[in-house]
């Protein structure tokens, strides 16, 4: 079974680009949660979605980012204009759908992340 | 607010020597779920364990065991007789259950050097 694939592996942006993540999760798996971690820092929680809708995106940084799960499928995750604080590595991981509005400590399978580098 | 603290940043050990990575946590929820997962060189989050708050019995696997101690809120990771393979970077996570979702919140993380 495939495990969560996250494109592109890594990204050099120069300040004031865009750019566009891409994580494809486990087949099957609901619950899509992005995850990005600043060099040094703890790994922070960004948004979680369940299937096509956004459950929790207490996370987000800013209006800049903009994360997509279109059909509960792939999602995506929009950087637009970036900074030099952006710079990190972003995660993406899935775990199997549960009850709603119930926590199931479901395990997360994490992508290999995206090292994101704005100059 | 949960908060999860993994005092060690970095670890070097000889190979063959048994390793700790210490983890304690902070939760007002009474049900949750604590993790460890482990970062390699190769960059990606590799699951090793999770544990429920109700169950503090401790865990083997293989050269791998868990600490789980409620009353002093820490879940520590040994690693015995540790191999150069081993070398990576190991986070301990926390997820409440109340929170309503499965969103975990991670320490620092504690970077393992195994030599030969």
């Amino acid at each position: 079974e495939a495990g969560v694939t996250q494109f592109p592996s890594h990204s050099v942006i120069e300040k004031g680009q865009t750019v566009t993540l891409r994580c494809d999760p486990i087949s099957g798996h609901d619950n899509l949660y992005w995850y990005r971690r600043v060099m040094g820092k703890e790994i922070k929680f960004l948004l979680h979605f369940v299937k096509e809708s956004k459950q929790d995106e207490s996370g987000m940084p800013n209006n800049r980012f903009l994360a997509e799960r279109t059909g509960g499928t792939y999602s995506t995750l929009k950087v637009q204009p970036a900074e030099l604080e952006d710079s990190g590595v972003y995660f993406c991981a899935s775990s199997q759908p549960g009850r709603v509005g119930r926590s199931t400590g479901y395990e997360q399978y994490f992508g290999p992340g995206t090292r994101l580098t704005v100059t | 607010a949960q908060k999860v603290t993994q005092a060690q940043t970095e670890i070097s050990v000889v190979e063959k020597e048994d390793v700790t990575l210490d983890c304690v946590y902070e939760t007002r929820d009474t049900t949750y779920y604590l993790f460890w997962y482990k970062q390699p060189p190769s960059g990606e989050l590799v699951f090793l364990i999770r544990r429920n708050s109700f169950d503090e019995q401790n865990e083997i696997s293989g050269r791998y065991s868990w600490n789980f101690q409620k009353s002093t809120s820490s879940f520590n990771f040994t690693i015995t007789a540790s191999q150069v393979v081993d070398s990576a970077v190991y986070f301990c996570a926390l997820s409440e259950a109340l929170s309503g979702y499965s969103t975990l919140t991670f320490g620092k993380g504690t970077m393992l050097l195994v030599s030969p």
